[in-house]
């Protein structure tokens, strides 16, 4: 079946630096992919999403590339922000016909001024 | 365009009770996910319905869970005699008509099932 993988966590940065949280899939066919944020206490929110290969998605600073021939949809920026604390989810849809999501465990982010 | 409801937010039940959690989708999705998310670990899909039809229940665990998705009125997900094993987050996700896989799903807040 689907399956994602994250980097495990926490992951702890100071203000500014550079972020990397690795995600690769396994999936039937050409997945979409997602990458969600979910701030304490709250549901989950779209960061980015990429629906084939090579295509980029970016948002807030964050961006992640579809690569086909590694599995991968790393979520990189280049400058974090304590507002960026938060636990990041990658996420696949597709072998089917419709969107079941299937998520990796989580990254939980943490940044300090 | 209000956003996922769900409520309650919070619930508390006592072992071999009932719970029952509803889900409002977003202004013209027809399309309801429902997910849950156990402590320390990634969301895990339960069930997909349409309207008045299930699509995919392949997620739930075979006995004391049901949902619906009515005609009228919010998608509900129903938890008979619970166990504390069954606290958790459960979320509650729409997307728009087609439902395909390049549709972004919409969660809503989640409601957090304690069971005592």
């Amino acid at each position: 079946g689907d399956s994602v993988t994250q980097m495990e966590g926490p992951v702890t940065l100071s203000e500014e630096a550079f972020l990397t949280i690795n995600c690769t899939y396994t999936a039937t066919g050409y997945p979409s992919l997602f990458w969600y944020v979910q701030y304490p206490g709250e549901g989950l929110q779209l960061l980015l999403k990429a629906t084939k290969a090579d295509d980029k998605g970016s948002n807030k600073g964050f961006e992640a590339t579809y690569r086909k021939e590694t599995t991968s949809f790393h979520l990189e920026k280049g400058s974090v922000q304590v507002s960026d604390s938060a636990v990041y989810f990658c996420a696949s849809a597709g072998g089917t016909s419709y969107g079941k999501l299937t998520f990796g465990q989580g990254t939980i982010l943490t940044v300090h001024p | 365009n209000a956003g996922v409801m769900q409520n309650p937010r919070h619930l508390v039940r006592r072992r071999g009770q009932e719970a029952r959690l509803r889900c409002s989708p977003m202004k013209g999705h027809s399309h309801v996910y429902w997910y849950r998310q156990l402590p320390e670990e990634g969301l895990k899909f339960m069930v997909y319905l349409q309207k008045e039809n299930i699509i995919d229940e392949s997620g739930m665990p075979k006995e004391r869970f049901s949902a619906e998705f009515p005609k009228e009125g919010p998608s509900i997900l129903r938890i008979q005699q619970v166990v504390r094993g069954d606290s958790a987050a459960y979320f509650c996700a729409s997307s728009p008509v087609n439902g395909g896989k390049q549709e972004t799903q919409y969660f809503g807040p989640g409601t957090r099932l304690l069971v005592l």
